[in-house]
């Protein structure tokens, strides 16, 4: 069945220092989300990729979706004790969606 | 204003007792979706529901059963409560469908002991 593979699970990154997540799909997918839950909390939308190779920018996060849309990651640049969580990719393909594992982020001051 | 709340924030009840939980939206959106999160926080989705017709019944116990009275709410009641049925339930909602952004609560943590 369709999986979604998400690395690394656990992060644990001065502050200050980069962050990357990476989402894999066994199978072409039509779009991907990325999510943020903070502990205790709900998940969040962040944003949404479409198109193959696509690139989004939000400050300090920059979010990747694959030339063969099977792939994305989401990247942190300088992180900050705000951006303590877990960051979520679920991809979308034939009106279904499947969440990855998830990559909880601990800040060390 | 609450966009997606759920009702109630805890639940602790015994191994064979019927519960449900309540979810609202007052976004306008047309479909409602059930998630369960485990003790790992692996998110998975239940139930999802578009202008009151189930869409999305993923492989869950037949104990688990959506119910719809209308586009707002969807509820999530739960026969027979198993050990394993412990974890935080998400409730969510979207516009026009699933690969649309999805709009959490806060959730509800079922606790069976």
């Amino acid at each position: 069945g369709q999986q979604v593979m998400q690395i690394p699970q656990y992060q644990h990154v001065q502050e200050g220092e980069d962050f990357t997540t990476y989402c894999n799909s066994s199978t072409t997918l039509s779009n991907i989300q990325w999510y943020k839950q903070r502990p205790g909390g709900h998940p969040v939308f962040l944003i949404q990729l479409v198109k193959s190779g696509e690139v989004k920018k939000q400050k300090r996060l920059t979010f990747q979706f694959g030339e063969a849309k099977k792939n994305s990651s989401l990247h942190i640049t300088a992180t900050q004790t705000t951006d303590v969580g877990t960051y979520f990719c679920a991809g979308h393909r034939d009106d279904k969606i499947i969440f990855g594992k998830g990559t909880r982020l601990h800040i060390l001051p | 204003d609450t966009a997606v709340s759920q009702t109630p924030k805890y639940l602790v009840t015994q191994m064979g007792n019927d519960k449900s939980i309540k979810c609202e939206q007052n976004l306008g959106h047309d479909t409602m979706y059930w998630y369960k999160q485990d003790s790992k926080k692996f998110l998975k989705i239940m139930f999802s529901y578009n202008n009151k017709e189930l869409i999305i019944n993923e492989t869950v116990p037949n104990r688990f059963s959506p119910k719809s009275p209308d586009k707002a709410h969807l509820n999530l009641h739960i026969n027979s409560l198993e050990l394993g049925d412990s974890a935080v339930y998400f409730c969510a909602s979207s516009q026009f469908g699933i690969t649309y952004e999805q709009y959490f609560g806060p959730g509800t943590r079922l606790t069976v002991t």
